[in-house]
């Protein structure tokens, strides 16, 4: 099966300079990945998402770049801030309906002033 | 906007009590997923269901484990002999289409005694 696997574990960056998570998928039947914002206690929100058939997203301060050769993609979140400090999960999902998410093991993003 | 709802946001059981998870899914949404996050951990997939039946469950789901949608909007997962490692955050999910995002409830916190 899928299996996502994601770095770093914690990360912690200065009020406005770039944050990037990575993470690396094995199954190449995998066409969607998105990413999942999660404050303490609460749900995981999506921030943003790719498809296989695009390279790169963006919107706004928040990019994804995906490649499909390596197996791997990447959060990039520009000029940070406070409320972005959060846990960040990405995850994959293959081919087929009603296809499970299969996350990576979060990142701990804390942005100090 | 519509969201995803759960009821109740937290449930204490003993162990080997059965409990009952409720999910009312966003109302267009035609496919609904289980997940559970152990605390500090990643979120883990347990079931999808898409017109009245399982697509595809995870070797967590085994039979202790049942969903069901009794009526017209509620969607339920049942523990039948809780354990003390089923302690964990408890998200439903659902979806428009099979391919299309996964929007997430608030969670339902499963504390087993």
């Amino acid at each position: 099966g899928e299996n996502v696997e994601q770095h770093p574990s914690t990360l912690s960056v200065q009020e406005g300079d770039s944050a990037v998570i990575k993470c690396t998928y094995s199954d190449s039947a995998s066409n969607y990945f998105p990413w999942y914002k999660q404050e303490l206690g609460k749900r995981p929100q999506l921030i943003i998402d790719i498809r296989s058939n695009v390279g790169e997203k963006k919107d706004q301060r928040i990019a994804v770049t995906l490649n499909k050769t390596a197996k791997h993609f990447s959060l990039h979140i520009t000029e940070t801030q406070p409320e972005d400090s959060a846990v960040y999960f990405c995850a994959a999902r293959g081919w087929g309906t009603a296809s499970k998410l299969t996350f990576g093991t979060g990142t701990r993003l804390q942005v100090t002033l | 906007e519509p969201e995803v709802t759960q009821t109740p946001s937290h449930q204490v059981t003993q162990m080997g009590q059965e409990v009952i998870l409720r999910c009312v899914p966003i109302s267009n949404h035609l496919y609904f997923y289980w997940y559970r996050q152990i605390l500090g951990q990643k979120v883990e997939f347990l079931v999808s269901f898409y017109n009245n039946e399982i697509s595809e469950k995870s070797e967590i789901f085994d039979d202790q484990f049942s969903v069901e949608r009794p009526d017209g909007s509620n969607f339920t997962l049942k523990i039948r002999s809780t354990k003390l490692e089923d302690s964990a955050m408890y998200f439903c999910a659902s979806s428009e289409g099979g391919g299309e995002t996964q929007y997430f409830g608030p969670g339902t916190r499963l504390l087993v005694l």
